[in-house]
């Protein structure tokens, strides 16, 4: 069975620092892949998502993320967090043949501190 | 207005009562999809449609019943309320099949049972 894991619940970084929010799934085949955002008393809006082809990713808002097969991860960055990106962020995997083997992660928690 | 829009945004009902979310989308996109929200667990998929008068259990969908008579519309009913059942509720809709396609999201509804 699909799962996805993200480390850290909660991740705290400062104004202009490196945001690096990390989901790692299992599958016994390459999935999709997705990253939502959730702002505070609203629905996801997806960020990136990765299905085939270049393994690197960029997602609006500066965001980008990166598939790497052999560590069966899909860790989420920006080079330098803003206030504004202070926000809930999942993970996401999908089996390829079936719509209800969507997974979503537990989510990570994004603080930033001014 | 355009979009997807969910009512109402917030209930509060009674253990054993009967309670309906309403979902309505005005892209005549064919899928739809309910999701809870709970601390720790993400989103966990209720039931989903792939396309008016077809329905299909996700992962979650004991005491929740659907229906989807119009391509825009895609109620959720919870027949007999428990407190188990409190959660932010998420509808979403995609254009096509599979998870390749971007999923939008509604704002919400907030459910209280007591």
């Amino acid at each position: 069975a699909q799962s996805v894991t993200q480390l850290g619940s909660h991740v705290s970084v400062s104004e202009g620092a490196l945001v690096l929010l990390r989901c790692n799934y299992s599958s016994s085949v390459p999935p999709y892949l997705f990253w939502y955002v959730q702002y505070p008393n609203q629905g996801l809006q997806l960020l990136l998502k990765y299905t085939t082809g270049a393994t690197l990713v960029k997602g609006i808002n500066g965001f980008e993320a990166e598939f790497k097969k052999s560590e069966t991860s899909f860790h989420l960055t920006k080079p330098s967090a803003h206030m504004s990106d202070a926000a809930e962020y999942f993970c996401a995997v999908s089996d390829k043949t079936s719509y209800d083997k969507v997974i979503f992660g537990p989510g990570t928690s994004l603080s930033v501190i001014p | 207005d355009a979009g997807i829009t969910q009512s109402p945004r917030y209930k509060i009902t009674e253990t054993g009562r009967q309670v309906t979310l309403m979902c309505h989308q005005t892209w005549s996109h064919s899928y739809m999809f309910w999701y809870r929200q709970d601390l720790g667990h993400g989103l966990r998929l209720i039931y989903y449609s792939a396309a008016a008068d077809i329905t299909d259990k996700g992962e979650v969908p004991d005491g929740y019943v659907v229906s989807r008579s119009k391509t825009e519309n895609f109620p959720l009913t919870l027949e007999s309320a428990t407190r188990s059942q409190t959660s932010v509720y998420f509808c979403a809709s995609s254009l096509g099949g599979g998870w390749a396609t971007e999923a939008f999201f509604g704002q919400g509804t907030r459910l209280t049972v007591v």
